[in-house]
């Protein structure tokens, strides 16, 4: 149990386009999902945090314009990275708080490739 | 907000020998302590993880151990394999239940 999915696992786009990715939690409710963003042999750095039902709440330096955040349903979140240029390319994971359990679960990650 | 060091960077074992990895933190209010394990391309995966209202707590090859006043934590793996090879994370948050803050990670090599 409590499996967050996230699609797509990967995806290649042009520079200035947008692209989407996709969290579920499939078995449990997920009122804040968290978004982190990974370079190559660097660490996780949350972007932000998801609620569902309000504004998501973005860490330093990320541009809340150009990483658009929907928490619209609680088994939903998504991600919009807008006008994607090749510095944004980068694996994208999500993570969920499973309630009552102390542990968070991830998605797969979504391998994003902007050319 | 949280400031998270892990240390050391890389690691380079034989297979059989002990690992240990160790992550410092600098929110007191920090009440949980989950050690993840990434293999290449891969999601974290949560290997070990310990409240704070305990000092040790060990699964089959694996054990952190926490000391709060000092604010740090460690990994140790026993008996290493080859498939241990991977990198770890160490991810503290605090009692407000925000976000997991990564360390830098720690890649272990095992060799045979």
């Amino acid at each position: 149990g409590a499996v967050v999915s996230q699609h797509p696992s990967w995806v290649i786009c042009k520079s200035g386009t947008s692209v989407k990715i996709e969290c579920r939690s499939l078995d449990f409710q997920a009122t804040t999902m968290f978004w982190y963003r990974q370079f190559p042999k660097q660490s996780l750095m949350l972007m932000a945090t998801s609620n569902e039902g309000s504004k998501a709440t973005y860490e330093q330096g990320v541009e809340k314009d150009k990483f658009l955040i929907n928490h619209a349903s609680l088994t939903l979140s998504t991600l919009t990275v807008t006008s994607a240029h090749p510095e944004d390319s980068s694996f994208y994971i999500c993570s969920a708080r499973v309630p009552g359990r102390d542990g968070y679960t991830f998605g797969s990650g979504t391998r994003l490739t902007v050319v | 907000g949280e400031n998270v060091e892990q240390h050391p960077s890389t690691l380079s074992v034989q297979e059989g020998d002990s690992a240990v990895i160790k992550c410092t933190y600098s929110d007191s209010a920090s009440n949980y302590f989950p050690w993840y394990k990434q293999e290449l391309g891969k999601r974290p995966q949560l290997i070990i993880d310990i409240r704070s209202n305990v000092g040790e707590k060990k699964d089959q090859r694996i054990a952190v151990t926490l000391n709060k006043t000092a604010k740090h934590f460690s990994l140790h793996i026993t008996e290493t394999q080859p498939e241990d090879s991977a990198v770890y994370f160490c991810a503290p948050y605090n009692q407000a239940g925000t976000a997991l803050i990564f360390g830098k990670g720690t890649t272990l090599s095992v060799s045979s």
